[in-house]
């Protein structure tokens, strides 16, 4: 079945230090893929999109990701955390092929410590 | 509308109780979903409207649960007889379509069924 897959449901790092978030698709057409925000009590909001060209994409707050089509992968980087990036972070996928939808992973909450 | 906008935004009911609750999508939007997002869970896909057809009715859990949309804009998810298991935040986001565009989401419904 053609779904969205977020690595690891809890992320705690460091202020100052890398965010990963991994995020693997499965489609045997490559989607467009998105990644998303959802700070405590607040809605979801768009950080970042991949539909075509340049595979690296730069998003809000100094977050980017890449779409890697060898390891169907869209991971979500920033280089150094802030106390605010603290929130729920959601994997989409538009699926293009079959039945056209947005599917999303599980969610990753990611925790900062001072 | 400068967003979508979900009613009620809170809602208790009885078990047993039929609920409705409603999505007013951005306009111009062509597509429209719902999802259903439980405490601590992700992000589960119920439905997905392309005007006023819904291509894809798989994520509906039930038969208790029914969407329409008309005139390709106010959108309606009912659940009849409610459950306890019902109780979660509901979603509902739109977008212009064809995939490429990202979702707008509204703030959801937060339903409790006692």
């Amino acid at each position: 079945a053609q779904s969205v897959t977020q690595l690891g449901s809890h992320v705690s790092v460091s202020e100052g230090a890398l965010v990963l978030l991994r995020c693997n698709y499965s489609s045997s057409v490559p989607p467009y893929l998105f990644w998303y925000v959802q700070y405590p009590n607040q809605g979801l909001q768009l950080l970042l999109k991949y539909t075509t060209g340049a595979t690296l994409v730069k998003g809000i707050n100094g977050f980017e990701a890449e779409f890697k089509k060898s390891e169907t992968s869209f991971h979500l980087t920033k280089p150094s955390a802030h106390m605010s990036d603290a929130a729920e972070y959601f994997c989409a996928a538009f699926l293009i092929q079959g039945a056209q939808k947005l599917v999303f992973g599980q969610g990753t909450r990611l925790t900062i410590n001072p | 509308g400068a967003g979508v906008s979900q009613s009620p935004s809170n809602k208790v009911t009885e078990k047993g109780k039929d609920v409705e609750l409603r999505c007013d999508p951005i306009s111009g939007h062509t597509a429209l979903y719902w999802y259903r997002q439980s405490l601590g869970q992700g992000l589960e896909f119920l439905i997905y409207f392309q005007g006023n057809s819904a291509p894809d009715k798989s994520g509906l859990p039930s038969d208790r649960f029914s969407a329409e949309r008309t005139g390709g804009s106010v959108s309606t998810l009912t659940i009849q007889r409610t459950q306890q298991e019902d109780s979660a935040v509901y979603l509902c986001a739109s977008s212009l379509g064809q995939g490429r565009t990202e979702a707008f989401f509204g703030q959801g419904t937060r339903l409790t069924v006692v």
